[in-house]
């Protein structure tokens, strides 16, 4: 079974500040773990994934995150906020074989004040 | 290319009526999907296709919803006899494709908002 915690349903960071969303999994095999990013009124768009490759993963729009095995945790960061990244986020998890579906958390909401 | 395309965009209908939603993958994407987007809920899994195999329907809420998929590229996601309680954006995705080792990212379309009055 696979489950995925984001802590905090909204966010609040000043242009130019720091941008940290929290997720925590949790996965009986060895997980794929992915950001998925959704402005209003539209579908989702991928942000980055971590396929076990490298633990830190680069994705559009200066946004990263690590994978920590230790911390079942693969938090999302940019150093510097945007106005334009006010939107939704989502953390989600699959195995790594076969058919996958995506178990996403429940979103966290990144506002971004000027 | 174009991406992954949904209708209608919006929906709205009255209890106990049925309702056809439409899903186009992206061209080649021999994996399509259905996901829920609810306020109660959260994003859930409703079914997988891939290729000519059954599907996974493990995701669906009940009966009333069945799922199609004709020569392998449109879907159609329907629901019988619709309960308040389905309204929802219901969100298609499709990826190239699942094999052993490798989960191709899914693509999401714009979703279509179904509202059950």
């Amino acid at each position: 079974a696979q489950s995925v915690t984001q802590l905090g349903s909204h966010v609040s960071v000043s242009e130019g500040a720091l941008v940290l969303l929290r997720c925590n999994y949790s996965s009986s095999v060895p997980p794929y773990l992915f950001w998925y990013v959704q402005y209003p009124n539209q579908g989702l768009q991928l942000l980055l994934k971590y396929t076990s490759a490298a633990t830190l993963v680069k994705g559009i729009n200066g946004f990263e995150a690590e994978f920590k095995k230790s911390e079942t945790s693969f938090h999302l960061t940019k150093p510097s906020a945007h106005m334009s990244d006010a939107a939704e986020y989502f953390c989600a998890v699959s195995g790594n074989t076969g058919f996958q579906k995506l178990v996403f958390g429940t979103g966290t909401r990144l506002l971004v004040s000027p | 290319g174009a991406g992954v395309s949904q209708s209608p965009s919006n929906k709205v209908t009255e209890k106990g009526k049925d309702v056809e939603l439409r899903c186009d993958p992206i061209s080649g994407h021999t994996a399509l999907y259905w996901y829920r987007q609810s306020l109660g809920q959260g994003l859930e899994f409703l079914i997988y296709f891939q290729g000519n195999s059954a599907p996974d329907k493990s995701g669906l809420p009940s009966d009333r919803f069945s799922a199609e998929r004709t020569g392998g590229s449109v879907s159609t996601l329907t629901i019988q006899r619709t309960q308040q309680e389905d309204s929802a954006v219901y969100l298609c995705a499709s990826s190239l494709r699942t094999s052993g080792g490798v989960t191709d990212t899914q693509y999401f379309g714009p979703g279509t908002r179904l509202t059950v009055l």
